[in-house]
């Protein structure tokens, strides 16, 4: 049972362009939700996260929106660049605060950034 | 700054045989998670531990076992292997109560 889902395995994008990945899930007890980006042969890097006590977090070029009643989260990149071009994952984990919570992975979205 | 590291990068065994894999987590972080990722899939949730205890399990056989040093590196066992364990195995670390847990490369493991 896939608790957190990404439907769109592969997304194209113009360089400069936004790219915007999406992540649904349907645990409601999940707080807190990661992105994470993968590159070939490399393990995964913490990229941005977000507490289920806001709809928004900023850094840098990238946003993450969260949408509780909607269960649905999602990953902006403004502008993209070629160097994006990666696997994107979301993660969800309930227990925010104590540190002892395993994260839920979706399958990833392909990200590639056309120059 | 080190961050998490992992060792083999590669392993190859055969079906029956055992391996152990290891971790040394980020500095300053206590606290080790490993999962497992399939080929087109995401990482899976095997156990957690904290102060040299497994603190969460994840749905994965008792083949399936670990430790936590007192410098709080780790290992990860797997008895008794069979062709559905191979994958690529990640640690992560964290720290204290913070929910962010940081990856390190990977080991790829095949089992024939």
């Amino acid at each position: 049972d896939q608790q957190v889902k990404q439907n769109s395995p592969s997304l194209s994008v113009q360089e400069g362009r936004i790219s915007i990945l999406n992540c649904d899930y349907t645990n409601s007890m999940f707080d807190y939700f990661l992105w994470y980006k993968k590159y070939p042969a490399e393990g995964p890097t913490f990229l941005i996260s977000i507490s289920s006590i806001k709809d928004k977090n900023e850094d840098g070029r990238f946003t993450v929106f969260l949408n509780k009643s909607a269960k649905h989260l999602s990953l902006h990149i403004v502008p993209s660049q070629p160097g994006d071009s990666a696997v994107y994952f979301c993660a969800a984990s309930e227990g925010s605060g104590t540190g002892a919570n395993n994260l839920f992975f979706g399958t990833g979205t392909r990200l590639t950034v056309i120059p | 700054d080190a961050g998490v590291t992992q060792s083999p990068t590669h392993l190859i065994k055969t079906r029956g045989q055992q391996v152990t894999l290891r971790c040394s987590p980020k500095s300053g972080h206590d606290t080790v998670s490993w999962y497992q990722q399939a080929l087109g899939q995401g990482p899976q949730f095997i156990f957690q531990y904290y102060e040299e205890e497994e603190r969460q399990r994840g749905n994965f056989p008792d083949r399936f076992s670990g430790h936590q040093f007192p410098n709080y590196s780790s290992e990860l066992n797997v008895n008794a292997l069979l062709l559905g364990d191979s994958a690529l195995y990640l640690c992560a670390s964290s720290f204290g109560t913070s929910d962010t847990q940081y990856f390190g490369p990977g080991t790829r493991l095949t089992v024939l």
